[in-house]
């Protein structure tokens, strides 16, 4: 019955390689986030998607590439990861975009990189 | 997005009400105050929100000043599973803007 779920919960790899991280919300929610949480512990928004749709990108390296094949899936695929990728990554929805609505987060995804 | 400033870290006994301040004296008329709350390494939960009015829902109170440039979040009766780091956010659009926030310590 998970709302915001992501797969995998850890991921060790190495320099140079690809990896993805998926994201499902069963939710219904039309809009879906990428943050990533540093070892300083800051949280920050990387994409927002609605409905399909790119609505926010901060500024990420194009390394970091979004995809949502459907409103309940963003997933995030990472190239060519470097050490400071290193980070829990967390995803988010909420019903659509903008306020007054709430962010559900999912459990997030320990990425190392070594 | 409006700044908010937040003590680093408070302490309150369990069973007690625990009162969480916030600072956002640059909020602007359409901006909300959002409280959410990170359990260890979870991910970050929401708590409760507000535009001028006082709220209340089962976790939390959300006190706002008639001027809004600050508000308390109040867990009326602390239990240990309360420690966590408390975020206080202005938001005016889509983007959730993280500060530091507050470490509660629910002490025994």
């Amino acid at each position: 019955d998970t709302a915001v779920s992501q797969t995998p919960k850890y991921l060790v790899t190495q320099m140079g390689n690809d990896k993805s991280i998926k994201c499902e919300q069963n939710l219904g929610h039309d809009t879906m986030y990428w943050y990533k949480q540093d070892s300083k512990k800051f949280l920050k928004i990387m994409f927002s998607y609605n409905n399909k749709e790119l609505i926010i990108n901060e500024t990420v390296p194009n390394r970091f590439s979004p995809k949502s094949p459907d409103k309940a899936h963003l997933n995030l695929h990472i190239n060519s990861l470097e050490l400071g990728d290193s980070a829990v990554y967390f995803c988010a929805s909420s019903l659509w975009t903008g306020t007054p609505h709430e962010q559900y987060f999912g459990p997030g995804t320990r990425l190392t990189v070594t | 997005d409006a700044k908010t400033t937040q003590p680093t870290s408070m302490d309150c006994a369990e069973g007690r009400a625990a009162n969480l301040p916030c600072n956002h004296s640059t909020i602007s008329g359409n901006e909300y105050v959002y409280w959410y709350r990170q359990i260890h390494s979870q991910g970050p939960q929401y708590i409760i929100h507000g535009l001028k009015n006082n709220e209340t829902n089962e976790m939390a109170s959300l006190i706002i000043t008639e001027d809004r440039k600050s508000s308390t979040l109040i867990l009326p009766h602390a239990t240990l599973r309360d420690t966590a780091v408390y975020y206080c956010i202005v938001k005016g659009d889509d983007k959730i803007i993280f500060g530091k926030g507050t470490r509660l310590h629910i002490l025994p």
